[in-house]
């Protein structure tokens, strides 16, 4: 069976101190990957997505970068923190069916930038 | 800028009571998701709709995709404690590989007793 790891799970980093995200699958081959961000109890923002190894698309403008550097890993990275990149990060895989296909998330890492 | 707009963004009601929610968009989607997650976790799937018009039925939960693809609703009936969590819908754009899901702004729901 598929599984997602993401690590760490909570973390509290000081303004202009560099991030580091990761994001694993297993049980699965080339899987579209997906780093989403959530503010409390609203909806998800894409990011980032990637269909294979470093294939990346960013969706929107921000202080962030990912990178694939295997086919089940994907990391989201910063240089500095900014105060505004506080919030709950999940990564996603998916297995996409003609235009549908679940997503599936991993547990979450909550980030909060002081 | 937000494509799915969910409307109520939050909703208290009592065991029993019935409850829609709406997700709305002035975008064509090529199919629509509903999630349900809980505090701290991932969402989980709950249905996928895919043909304009369709109708899903999950136990007390039913699912409709609007005729133009634009918009869904989820209602629920005899709501139940278990209930409560935030529901999001997620509507899938792109074609080929680049298909992925834009989500909506999400509906609290909280189920008293």
């Amino acid at each position: 069976s598929q599984t997602i790891h993401q690590w760490p799970a909570t973390l509290v980093q000081p303004v202009g101190s560099p991030l580091s995200l990761e994001c694993t699958v297993e049980g699965t081959s080339n899987p579209n990957l997906y780093w989403y961000r959530q503010a409390a109890g609203r909806g998800l923002q894409l990011l980032f997505y990637s269909v294979g190894i470093g294939q990346i698309s960013s969706e929107v403008p921000q202080n962030l970068s990912a990178s694939r550097p295997q086919d089940r890993q994907f990391i989201l990275s910063s240089k500095k923190l900014l105060l505004s990149d506080s919030g709950f990060y999940l990564c996603a895989w998916r297995r996409l069916l003609g235009v549908t296909g679940e997503l599936f998330f991993g547990e979450g890492s909550r980030l909060t930038v002081l | 800028t937000q494509l799915l707009e969910q409307s109520p963004q939050f909703l208290s009601i009592q065991e029993g009571e019935n409850l829609t929610v709406y997700c709305n968009s002035s975008s064509v989607f090529s199919s629509l998701q509903w999630y349900r997650q809980e505090p701290g976790e991932g969402p989980v799937l709950l249905v996928t709709v895919v043909t304009g018009g369709e109708v899903k039925k999950l136990k007390r939960l039913t699912f409709q995709f609007g005729d133009a693809r634009k918009d869904s609703s989820l209602h629920i009936t005899a709501a139940q404690t278990g209930d409560t969590g935030l529901y999001l819908c997620a509507g899938a754009r792109g074609g080929g590989a680049t298909n992925k899901l834009i989500f909506g702004t999400g509906t609290l729901l909280a189920v008293q007793p």
